[in-house]
């Protein structure tokens, strides 16, 4: 059974637009996440991550909102570049005296035309 | 700089043939990872390793194997009994006491023909 899921295999936006990733999980004790990058033929890249005590972090043009409520999390990228296009994978990890391993979604393709 | 180091980038093998591919890290992590990924199914966890010595199966173990003898390194091995190894397989580290993202290296793809 999938613990974290990315329902859309891709995504495909304008430049200079709002690109929404979206990532849903299963897991009540899931209380860190995290996004990563990854181009083809190379290893994946963190990007950004958020502790399950806050509701939204920003680091630039990425910003990660947490919906604990309803197990949710979004990756918001603004304004899109076509160098963010890449596939991102969310990824979730258990409080302390769980799982050391991080849990992956499947992938979104965000493709990023100019 | 330190990181994550998988060698080859590209490899190839016959068909029935054992193949060992290399993971070595310079970040003094405790805890390694390998993975392997293929369209649409994202990364799937193989083996991973908590500490020098020991290791745990992940998800889909059958057909590989491992070894953590030194904390630098932690080799996988491809065998023949891996009904599809033609893929893409990346290795990864975290450490055991900081930050619990990982970091990953640049993988190494495998073609069995």
């Amino acid at each position: 059974d999938q613990q974290v899921k990315q329902n859309s295999p891709s995504l495909s936006v304008q430049e200079g637009r709002i690109s929404i990733l979206n990532c849903d999980y299963t897991n009540s004790m899931f209380d860190y996440f995290l996004w990563y990058k990854k181009y083809p033929a190379e290893g994946p890249t963190f990007l950004i991550s958020i502790s399950s005590i806050k509701d939204k972090n920003e680091d630039g043009r990425f910003t990660v909102f947490l919906n604990k409520s309803a197990k949710h999390l979004s990756l918001h990228i603004v304004p899109s570049q076509p160098g963010d296009s890449a596939v991102y994978f969310c990824a979730a990890s258990e409080g302390q005296g769980g799982s050391e391993k991080l849990v992956f979604g499947k992938g979104t393709k965000l493709t990023v035309n100019p | 700089d330190g990181g994550i180091t998988q060698s080859p980038k590209y490899l190839f093998r016959k068909e029935g043939q054992n193949v060992t591919l290399s993971c070595e890290q310079n970040l003094n992590h405790d805890a390694m990872y390998w993975y392997r990924q293929d369209p649409g199914q994202g990364l799937r966890l193989i083996y991973y390793s908590q500490i020098v010595n020991d290791f745990q199966k992940g998800d889909i173990a059958e057909g590989y194997s491992v070894s953590r003898e030194k904390k630098e390194s932690f080799p996988l091995t491809v065998t023949s009994a891996q009904k599809n190894p033609t893929a893409f397989y990346l290795c990864a580290s975290r450490d055991g006491a900081g930050w619990r993202g990982y970091t990953f290296g640049s993988g190494t793809r495998l073609t069995v023909v």
